[in-house]
């Protein structure tokens, strides 16, 4: 099925070691981003990107790395995990503006992480 | 920047009863505004949007929204809630061109009893 998906589904790390949250799109989206669910806060940005090799900041982009070297993929990294970055990841897709259709932006599944 | 507001955490009401979730927005310039919908352990899936055409907005599952200008609000509604309806809802707001950026509330979970 076409769509966002995420790997892995559920992850443990312990602190201070590195990984990378993986989300592809086979929609031909340009805009792509992150972000984490945290109880009672909703969703918050991470980074984002408009276009391969374009990424920004968005509301919460400490300890996280992104790249975007294709259209597809859009990759999230923790440099060195911690306990704050305990939350529900997803990723998301979309096209430009004016092209959105009935579904302006698409959401992954969500990798849920635990950092002890 | 632009920032948004659901009353209530949690809202309760019986099968049957009218649903209304709230939404206030701030924003400097004509928002793009969304409720998404998330079923326990699940992703988000969008319910409706507006996007500056009519002000009353229908969306899946017999919801419907009405973005109130004078108000700043873009409260939820749906006539008679189902058990199916019991969920986490989103309001989010679309900061800039494009759909990138959604900024999002805090979530309101509705619970419906029999």
């Amino acid at each position: 099925n076409a769509g966002v998906t995420q790997t892995p589904k559920f992850q443990v790390l312990k602190t201070g070691q590195s990984m990378t949250l993986q989300c592809a799109q086979d929609m031909n989206h340009e805009y792509m981003s992150w972000y984490r669910q945290d109880p009672g806060m909703g969703l918050r940005l991470i980074h984002y990107s408009v276009g391969a090799g374009i990424t920004d900041q968005g509301e919460v982009p400490n300890g996280y790395n992104v790249s975007r070297s294709t259209t597809e993929d859009f990759p999230l990294r923790l440099l060195s995990a911690a306990p704050s970055q305990t939350s529900v990841y997803f990723c998301a897709s979309s096209p430009p503006p004016g092209q959105g259709g009935d579904q302006p932006q698409h959401f992954g599944d969500g990798t849920r992480l635990s950092i002890l | 920047a632009q920032s948004v507001t659901q009353l209530g955490s949690h809202v309760s009401v019986s099968e049957g009863a009218l649903v209304l979730l709230r939404c206030n927005y701030s924003s400097s310039v004509p928002p793009y505004l969304f409720w998404y919908v998330q079923y326990p352990n699940q992703g988000l899936q969008l319910l409706l949007k507006y996007t500056s055409a009519a002000t009353l907005v229908k969306g899946i599952n017999g919801f419907e929204a009405e973005f109130k200008k004078s108000e700043t609000s873009f409260h939820l509604t749906k006539p008679s809630a189902h058990m199916s309806d019991a969920a986490e809802y989103f309001c989010a707001v679309s900061e800039g061109g494009g759909f990138q950026k959604l900024v999002f509330g805090t979530g309101t979970r509705l619970l419906v009893s029999p």
